[in-house]
């Protein structure tokens, strides 16, 4: 079983919808980071979280310390909001920087 | 903002090559990662360097090997290309752990083939 789990892998939406992307991990972790990744490749660190709740624009990130679970919600979707979208976590005691990644949720949003 | 410059977005190479990926940070970063990334498994770490001439085997080093001879650059090395390290190719730095958690910073990927 994955140490960081993500679902969907992969979501379609509508221009305007509200999106919520889940990551649930199975380690004690310290921080937790949520990731995109445009088409073409370059990585961007959205939020980087270890108790509560961070906003960003449309974007929010909260996390469930106690039911080692996150969620990224995008308000008012757009289609530039498509991208793939991962969640990492850094365990306690873990080695210097590393990061335990999940597979991504794809997300597409049709004009 | 913390620039990370991967040296090619895009490299074809020969199966038994020797093939160098560069990259370089801005920031005075102490830590570097290498990582490929690979349909359907998503983002795998190859080597690490907290330092200069440090280095730490990740998940998955096999046929690859590093050099961080100045704190900016983080090379990593295919010894001898072979057809499945085709793949996309991440690097990414930041600060110590020591500083609370810092975010790691990616370069814009280098997609490697190996014919």
């Amino acid at each position: 079983k994955n140490e960081v789990e993500q679902s969907p892998q992969n979501l379609t939406a509508q221009e305007g919808e509200f999106i919520t992307i889940n990551c649930s991990y199975s380690v004690g972790i310290s921080a937790l980071h949520w990731l995109q990744q445009h088409p073409g490749g370059g990585i961007v660190s959205l939020f980087m979280l270890s108790s509560g709740k961070k906003k960003h624009g449309r974007l929010i990130a909260t996390i469930n310390i106690q039911e080692k679970h996150s969620s990224l919600h995008i308000t008012a979707s757009h289609p530039r909001d498509s991208a793939v979208y991962i969640c990492a976590v850094r365990s306690k005691g873990g080695s210097q920087g590393n990061l335990i990644f999940g597979k991504g949720t794809k997300l597409s949003v049709k004009p | 903002d913390v620039k990370v410059t991967q040296s090619s977005r895009y490299l074809v190479k020969r199966t038994g090559e020797k093939v160098f990926l560069e990259c370089v940070q801005d920031m005075d970063h102490e830590n570097m990662f290498w990582y490929r990334q690979d349909p359907g498994l998503g983002l795998r770490l190859i080597y690490f360097s907290y330092d200069v001439k440090m280095k730490e085997k990740g998940d998955i080093p096999e046929g690859y090997s590093v050099s961080r001879e100045k704190k900016e650059r983080f090379s990593l090395i295919l010894e001898s290309a072979s057809t499945n390290q085709t793949s996309m190719y991440l690097c990414a730095s930041s600060l110590r752990q020591g500083y609370s958690n810092q975010p790691q910073h990616f370069g814009d990927g280098t997609r490697l083939s190996i014919l």
